[in-house]
């Protein structure tokens, strides 16, 4: 079954701590992957947008990463306010009725302490 | 800009009623969609529409229904409310169908 995994389901951190997020994906025909933040009563707030393997994608202390299977949001020196729900999402598939539909994981919940 | 705005923000709804979530962007995107989201299932979409005209069933359609009648607007429609529709909504649009989705800030909906 094509499907996203996040893992791991909640990470805390010191502050200042760096650590990485995992999403692996089994579907066949990847046309992008996307990584948001979601803070709580929130919506989704898109960060990158990552389309073939080997690309990589930075922004402040967050920076995306790609394979075949699998992506890594990697948090450098992370601070509280980094604190959020992590979301992976996946475009996928041949054309048709898949095409512009998104996937997603169930989310990476990190806690970053002072 | 605006973004996506969504109303209303929160509502309850006695099962059976009917009700129409807004949603409405400014970014004239050609494709729009509507989620939910609920916890350890994560979001899952309803419906979506590549363009104006034209709209299509996504992963949990049942019970619900959109229309697209312009660029801007597309309004997601619970015609007999149940429980199980208890749930977050939160709309999207994307330039096109191939490109980021944008979200809104969501509708929070209890359905007793």
């Amino acid at each position: 079954e094509d499907q996203v995994t996040q893992s791991p389901e909640a990470l805390r951190l010191q502050e200042g701590e760096s650590s990485s997020l995992n999403c692996s994906y089994t579907v066949s025909g990847l046309r992008g992957l996307f990584w948001y933040r979601q803070d709580p009563g929130k919506g989704p707030e898109f960060l990158f947008t990552l389309y073939s393997a080997g690309e990589e994608k930075e922004k402040e202390r967050l920076k995306a990463t790609l394979t075949k299977k699998e992506s890594f949001l990697h948090i450098t020196a992370p601070k509280p306010e980094d604190s959020a729900t992590y979301l992976c999402a996946v475009n996928w598939g041949a054309g048709g009725t898949s095409y512009g539909k998104l996937t997603f994981g169930q989310g990476t919940i990190l806690t970053v302490h002072p | 800009t605006a973004g996506i705005t969504q109303a209303p923000t929160s509502q309850i709804l006695a099962a059976g009623r009917s009700m129409t979530l807004r949603c409405t962007q400014d970014m004239r995107h050609n494709a729009m969609y509507w989620y939910r989201q609920d916890l350890g299932l994560g979001l899952r979409l309803i419906h979506y529409s590549n363009t104006a005209g034209t709209t299509g069933k996504g992963e949990v359609p049942d019970g619900y229904s959109v229309s697209r009648a312009n660029t801007d607007d597309f309004p997601l429609t619970l015609a007999s409310a149940v429980p199980s529709q208890t749930s977050v909504y939160f709309c999207a649009s994307s330039a096109t169908s191939a490109d980021t989705q944008y979200f809104g800030p969501g509708t929070r909906l209890t359905v007793l």
